[in-house]
């Protein structure tokens, strides 16, 4: 079935620096992808619709500076969370679904961020 | 925009029982729901969906019923098993995938 893998799993950053994340369909194209935050024992909450070619959407809310999506590819979209903070640690995960009709959502595995 | 409840938040069940979390919406337009199994720390997994133009799915053990009319729907569980334990998560989508909402979420404990 369709795989959406995503890196890095778990990182630790100082405060300041920037981390990107990346979210790779493999075995199939997505115009479309979406990325997510969820605190602990939290729902997913979206923060921003990636767009092959053209500028995410972001949700209400979320700092398009802050939080930078790349959508280069049919297969590759990227988050990376500038001048990171403590209260930027959290779980990010990705999702993406084939161009396809009726092809349901498929998740990355997410990625843990720790700011110290 | 979209609203979404999800019921209950936590639910213990005794192995063998069965289990169902409900979710409403408040979009007449949302056509397709889906739900997802999440284990700690890993990705949501899709278990069962269901489309607007059906009342009920069902595979193996899981079962999705959907009411348009009253903007509800629903996760039934039979012969609950501990690895059934986890988070289970509703979503609502509306169009082409243009927005997905998801429920808030209920953990689901299974007890031996």
């Amino acid at each position: 079935g369709a795989v959406v893998s995503q890196h890095p799993s778990r990182v630790i950053c100082k405060s300041g620096t920037s981390v990107k994340i990346e979210c790779r369909s493999l075995d199939f194209q997505a115009t479309t992808m979406f990325w997510y935050r969820q605190f602990p024992k939290k729902s997913l909450m979206l923060m921003a619709t990636s767009n092959e070619g053209s500028k995410a959407t972001y949700e209400q809310g979320v700092e398009k500076d802050k939080f930078l999506i790349n959508h280069a590819s049919l297969t590759l979209s990227t988050l990376t969370v500038t001048s990171a903070h403590p209260e930027d640690s959290s779980f990010y995960i990705c999702s993406a679904r084939d161009t396809g009709k009726n092809s349901p959502l498929h998740f990355g595995n997410g990625t843990r961020l720790t700011v110290t | 925009g979209e609203n979404v409840e999800q019921h209950p938040s936590t639910l213990s069940v005794q192995e063998g029982d069965s289990a169902v979390i409900k979710c409403t919406y408040s979009d007449s337009a949302s056509n397709y729901f889906p739900w997802y199994k999440q284990e700690l720390g890993k990705r949501p997994q899709l278990i069962i969906d269901i489309r607007s133009n059906v009342g009920e799915k069902k595979d193996q053990r899981i079962a999705v019923t959907l009411n348009k009319t009253a903007k509800h729907f629903s996760l039934h569980i039979t012969e609950t098993q501990p690895e059934d334990s986890a988070v289970y998560f509703c979503a609502v989508v509306l169009g082409g995938y243009q927005k997905v909402t998801f429920g808030t979420g209920t953990k689901l404990q299974v007890i031996p």
